[in-house]
C-alpha cells in the first residue's frame, strides 16, 4: 500500500503569513493527489484536486504543486478563516483505492 | 443543493454489525455516474477510506476491511448503506458518507459510532 506522510504535523503562523505544507508519497503517484481542509467538528472540504487544480469556489490564496512523490500545499496569505487541519490524499485508479495523510494542524502564533 | 445525511445507531456492541445509511438530497444517486463512499475518522487511524459503491451497485472496498464490509445502494429511496460486521473497539470512529471515489467532492456531516458493551 502507498503510505502518505505530511510535514509539519502542526504549525503556528500569523495573519498574512505564507504557509507551506508538504506531502510525501511512498511511491510515484503521478499527480493523483488532493488536498482537503477540515475545521473542528466539520467534514473535510476539497480544496485542490489532481495536485494543482483549484476546486470551484475556493479562494485563490490556496495552491498546490508537485508530482511523483513530493507535493506542496501553500496558503499565500493566511486568513483567520484558514485555521484548520489540512490533509493530503492520494488515489489509485486501478483498482480504485485512496489513502489520506495524517494531517497538518494550522493555528495562530 | 446537495446534502448527505448519515443515520444509524451511535452505539454498537462488540462482535455485532454496524449499520449506517446515507440519505442523499439535492441529487439523484441514479442520474449520474458518481461513486458514493464511506470514510471514517478516528484519533488512532486518522481518515480511512472504507469503500465505495456505484450508481449501478458495483463496489470497491479497502482491502484491510474487505472481509467485514458490505455496501449497497437504494436508488428508489436515494440512499446508500454500509454494513460492517464483527466490530471491535478499533471501529469506533466518526463515519462520513460522501460523493466521489478517487476525489471526494462532497461529504456528509459525519456520525459518531462507538463500539462498547
Amino acid at each position: 500500500d502507498i503510505q502518505m506522510t505530511q510535514s509539519p504535523s502542526s504549525l503556528s503562523a500569523s495573519i498574512g503569513d505564507r504557509v507551506t505544507i508538504t506531502c510525501q508519497a511512498s511511491q510515484d503517484i503521478s499527480n493523483y493527489l488532493n488536498w482537503y481542509q477540515q475545521k473542528p467538528g466539520k467534514a473535510p472540504k476539497l480544496l485542490i484536486y489532481d495536485a494543482s487544480n483549484l476546486e470551484a469556489g475556493v479562494p485563490s490564496r490556496f495552491s498546490g504543486s508537485g508530482s511523483g512523490t513530493h507535493f506542496t500545499f501553500t496558503i499565500s496569505s493566511l486568513q483567520r478563516d484558514d485555521i484548520a487541519t489540512y490533509f493530503c490524499q492520494q488515489y489509485h485508479n486501478v483498482p480504485p483505492r485512496i489513502t489520506f495523510g495524517p494531517g497538518t494542524k494550522v493555528d495562530f502564533k | 443543493q446537495l446534502q448527505l445525511q448519515e443515520s444509524g445507531p451511535g452505539l454498537v456492541k462488540p462482535s455485532e454489525t454496524l449499520s449506517l445509511t446515507c440519505t442523499v438530497s439535492g441529487d439523484s444517486i441514479s442520474s449520474n455516474h458518481f461513486y458514493w463512499s464511506w470514510i471514517r475518522q478516528s484519533p488512532r487511524k486518522g481518515l480511512e477510506w472504507i469503500g465505495s459503491v456505484s450508481y449501478s451497485g458495483g463496489t470497491y472496498y479497502n482491502p484491510s476491511l474487505k472481509s467485514r464490509v458490505t455496501m449497497s445502494i437504494g436508488t428508489s429511496h436515494n440512499h446508500f448503506s454500509l454494513r460492517l460486521k464483527s466490530v471491535t473497539a478499533a471501529d469506533t470512529a466518526v463515519y462520513f458518507c460522501a460523493r466521489g471515489l478517487t476525489t471526494v467532492y462532497f461529504w456528509g456531516q459525519g456520525t459518531l459510532v462507538t463500539v462498547s458493551s
